[in-house]
This record gives structure tokens, C-alpha cells and sequence, in this order.
């Protein structure tokens, strides 16, 4: 099993520029989840889906949408990139809200 | 507001020692808590769930204590190694809520 898998594992953008991060799970997982990690802010919640076709926004959803179209696959994206979503971006999955969840290796997006 | 601090950005303890991190919280009622692994370049890693009418949880060398009258958790790793340096997150989760709040984590250095 490959877990969870980000694709790509570092982007560098323009002001502006669109583009889309994929997350992938082979474990079946309802629930996925978007990350952004900063120095010294630790983990804040994007966005997160509980099933198939649902999503919901987080602690920090402005500027980023996402996708849920298959169990599997659970897509950022960010429509015109701004300075301020440079970050190291984590895609996590788990069983039910009230398990571990995993995650995946990450994705370090520049924004210039 | 609600809040989650842990005790202190880095850590540093003598190999053989037993590590203590401490995860305190505010405006929170949890239904449990979670510590998480994570080193540099790469995604957390769970390590323990313990929920809000659990005293105690051990796994090998870890241990962790869920005090909810101080609103504090106690993460505890005994006969430390280097190889346990890492930085350590703890997170919670509200009573009917399907999301996890992180901290900003713990840089622990265990120094041969």
C-alpha cells in the first residue's frame, strides 16, 4: 500500500497562476483533509471531505478550493496565487473523525 | 478563544533521560486528544490517541497522560535515544467535531 501520496512535491508559481494539488489514498479512508504548515503557525485545516462528493472549509479556506469527485482523490486548488500561500501544504486521510490520521509527504509550493 | 500551547518551541534532553512535553489547552471541551512524530521535510506520524475519560495511554516507551481538570497532556518518552528527536504535535478534537486543532509543536533534541 502506498498510503497517501501528494502530487507535485514542490511547485514554484507566479502571482496570479493557477494550479492544483493532488492527493491520493488507497486505504479507503471517508474523511481527507488539506493542511497548510507555516514556522511558528504548526498545522491550520484548509479544507476537509467526510465522504465522496462533500466538502467543507476550515480553519483557513479563503483562496483555495477543493474537490472530492472520487473516495480516492481529494484536490486543491488555488485559482490566482498569492505571496501570502507560500507554504508546505499536507494532505492527511483517516477512518472516521475520531481516529489517527495519515499523512502524506507534503508539497512545498513557492509563490513569487 | 480557543487555544493550544505546547511548552516550548525546543527541548533539549541528555540520551537515557526521560523526555516530558506538555500540551495545555483553553476554550476547549475535547473528546481526545492526539500526539503526533514529525521530522524535518516530511509529514506527521501518529503515535497515540487518548480520549477525554482516559487517565492514561502507553505504547512502548511512550506514555500519555490526559489531565482534564488542568487541561493539560503529558507526552512522556523514557530511555530517550537520539533517534526520538523530532518534533512532537499535539492535537484535539471538540465533542461533535469532526476536525483536529494542532498545536505548534515541540522540537525535541535528544544529545547523545
Amino acid at each position: 500500500n502506498a498510503g497517501v501520496t501528494q502530487t507535485p512535491k514542490f511547485r514554484v508559481l507566479k502571482t496570479g497562476q493557477s494550479m492544483t494539488l493532488l492527493c491520493a489514498q488507497d486505504m479507503n479512508h471517508e474523511y481527507m483533509y488539506w493542511y497548510r504548515q507555516d514556522p511558528g503557525m504548526g498545522l491550520r485545516l484548509i479544507h476537509y471531505s467526510v465522504g465522496e462528493g462533500t466538502t467543507a472549509k476550515g480553519e483557513v479556506p479563503d483562496g483555495y478550493n477543493v474537490s472530492r469527485l472520487k473516495k480516492q482523490n481529494f484536490l486543491l486548488g488555488l485559482e490566482s496565487a498569492a505571496p501570502s500561500q507560500t507554504s508546505v501544504y499536507f494532505c492527511a486521510s483517516g477512518w472516521t473523525a475520531f481516529n489517527e490520521q495519515y499523512f502524506g509527504p507534503g508539497t512545498r509550493l513557492t509563490v513569487t | 478563544s480557543q487555544k493550544i500551547e505546547q511548552n516550548s518551541e525546543a527541548l533539549n534532553i541528555q540520551e537515557g533521560k526521560t523526555a516530558t512535553l506538555t500540551c495545555n489547552y483553553t476554550n476547549y471541551s475535547p473528546a481526545y486528544l492526539q500526539w503526533y512524530r514529525q521530522d524535518p521535510g516530511r509529514g506527521p506520524v501518529f503515535l497515540l490517541l487518548i480520549r477525554e475519560n482516559e487517565k492514561e495511554k502507553r505504547k512502548e516507551r511512550l506514555k500519555v497522560t490526559f489531565d482534564t481538570t488542568l487541561k493539560q497532556s503529558l507526552f512522556h518518552i523514557t530511555a530517550s535515544q537520539p533517534a526520538d528527536s523530532a518534533t512532537y504535535l499535539c492535537a484535539l478534537a471538540n465533542f461533535g467535531n469532526e476536525k483536529l486543532t494542532f498545536g505548534t509543536g515541540t522540537r525535541l533534541t535528544i544529545i547523545p
